[in-house]
């Protein structure tokens, strides 16, 4: 069966600082890996994907995520955080054969200045 | 374009009403999902349609739960009769086809159960 999981509840950052949100998975066959992000009272919004070939892909507003198929993680990234990143941020997994899309438990990003 | 719109974004009920939500997917996206996020939690899936067909609705609790989407645009979820762990977030989301394509999601309903 497909899982997600994000093991972090809360990640803190200084603005201007590097972020990482973690995200591993387990689904079989090949999977198709997606980044969202929730701002409150606001349904999800898309960030960025990753399906196939080079395994860092670039997202919206500066997002990066890194896909690794040993470690069967795919870490959202941001080389420069800016206070207004703050937001909840969910993994979701969906295998190549089915349309299910799963959603980790979300991990809560706090910027401060 | 118009996004995934949902309604109504607020409704507050006593447990053992009925209670039902509404979703108009963007135009031309024959799969469409309901999600259930319960607070400070991930997206649970509901059900998934394929133009008017579920194709998946493993997970709708069918004693008090259905759905339904005529004609293959609109979909209506309904909850008769609501009980208080009932109270969350209902998410509707489209897409063009399976597969690897990205779900665009309404704002929600957000449903409180007294």
């Amino acid at each position: 069966a497909q899982s997600v999981a994000q093991p972090e509840d809360q990640v803190n950052v200084a603005e201007g600082n590097p972020l990482t949100v973690k995200c591993t998975y387990s689904v079989s066959g090949n999977p198709y890996l997606f980044w969202y992000v929730q701002y409150p009272n606001r349904g999800l919004q898309f960030l960025l994907k990753y399906i196939t070939g080079d395994n860092l892909v670039k997202g919206s507003y500066g997002f990066e995520a890194e896909f690794n198929k040993s470690q069967t993680s795919f870490h959202l990234k941001k080389p420069s955080a800016l206070v207004s990143d703050s937001a909840l941020y969910f993994c979701a997994v969906k295998d190549n054969q089915g349309g299910k899309l799963i959603f980790g438990q979300g991990t809560e990003l706090s910027v401060k200045p | 374009e118009a996004g995934v719109v949902q309604s109504p974004r607020y409704k507050i009920i006593e447990k053992k009403q009925p209670v039902a939500f509404w979703c108009n997917p963007i135009s031309g996206h024959n799969t469409l999902y309901w999600y259930r996020q319960n607070l400070g939690q991930g997206p649970e899936l509901l059900i998934r349609y394929e133009n008017e067909e579920a194709v998946d609705d493993s997970q709708l609790p069918k004693d008090r739960f259905s759905a339904e989407r005529l004609k293959g645009v609109d979909s209506t979820l309904k909850i008769q009769p609501a009980e208080l762990g009932d109270s969350a977030v209902y998410l509707c989301a489209s897409t063009v086809i399976s597969g690897a394509n990205v779900l665009t999601f309404g704002a929600g309903s957000r449903l409180t159960v007294l």
